[in-house]
């Protein structure tokens, strides 16, 4: 059974500092998603990993992925307010799509 | 751009009732999903489907039907809405396949009361 656990669950940090949200699923699988979801609001799509070694980058934002280590992490660079909100990995299983628990972070000023 | 649309929003409904929730795209996609978020849970997969009239059982099916009539239109029922279905529903969906980016609906806040 595919399982995505992410961590830490609440991450409250202030602006300007750095910091990793992890992704770690269980079985193989070379595709993995990140969303962002602002309160009240539905699941923005960040980025998709295709494949081993993949890294993708937006603005204070990079994600990567290590498909032997089943591992995906989330860099945020010098946090600002903006980027408070719930961020959530899903990986892709034969026509499923199992998603994380969701990472809700809060940035103070 | 996808749209993915969920016409109700927010509803209150009584238990007992049978709740249609009903859920249209825009980009002639293939597959189709209803998830249910629960705070601490994460996203739940229902029900999806991957073809016209096709479906296939979740992670959390008990409770729930869906139909699937035109390519397009994706409907999650609850023959009898009870408490613990309160919740949000948020509807999605992608390219045929495995694997592609799923794209979701605004999401459909319910209250059982």
């Amino acid at each position: 059974e595919l399982k995505v656990e992410q961590n830490p669950l609440f991450l409250s940090m202030q602006e300007g500092k750095n910091y990793t949200i992890y992704c770690n699923y269980s079985t193989t699988s070379d595709r993995l998603y990140w969303y962002r979801q602002d309160p009240g609001k539905s699941l923005e799509s960040l980025f998709v990993l295709l494949s081993n070694g993949a890294v993708k980058q937006e603005g204070r934002l990079m994600a990567s992925l290590d498909t032997k280590a089943r591992l995906s992490t989330l860099h945020i660079t010098a946090a600002v307010h903006d980027l408070s909100a719930t961020y959530f990995c899903a990986v892709a299983g034969t026509y499923k799509y199992i998603f994380g628990t969701g990472t809700r972070l809060k940035v103070l000023a | 751009d996808v749209k993915v649309t969920q016409s109700s929003r927010y509803l209150v409904k009584r238990t007992g009732e049978k709740v249609f929730l009903e859920c249209v795209q825009d980009m002639d996609h293939e597959n189709m999903f209803w998830y249910r978020q629960d705070p601490g849970l994460g996203l739940r997969l229902i029900y999806f489907s991957y073809d016209v009239k096709m479906k296939e059982k979740g992670d959390i099916p008990e409770g729930y039907s869906v139909s699937r009539e035109k390519k397009e239109r994706f409907s999650l029922i609850l023959e009898s809405a009870s408490t613990n279905q309160t919740s949000m529903y948020l509807c999605a969906s992608s390219q045929g396949g495995s694997g592609n980016t799923i794209y979701f609906g605004e999401g459909s806040w319910l209250t059982v009361v």
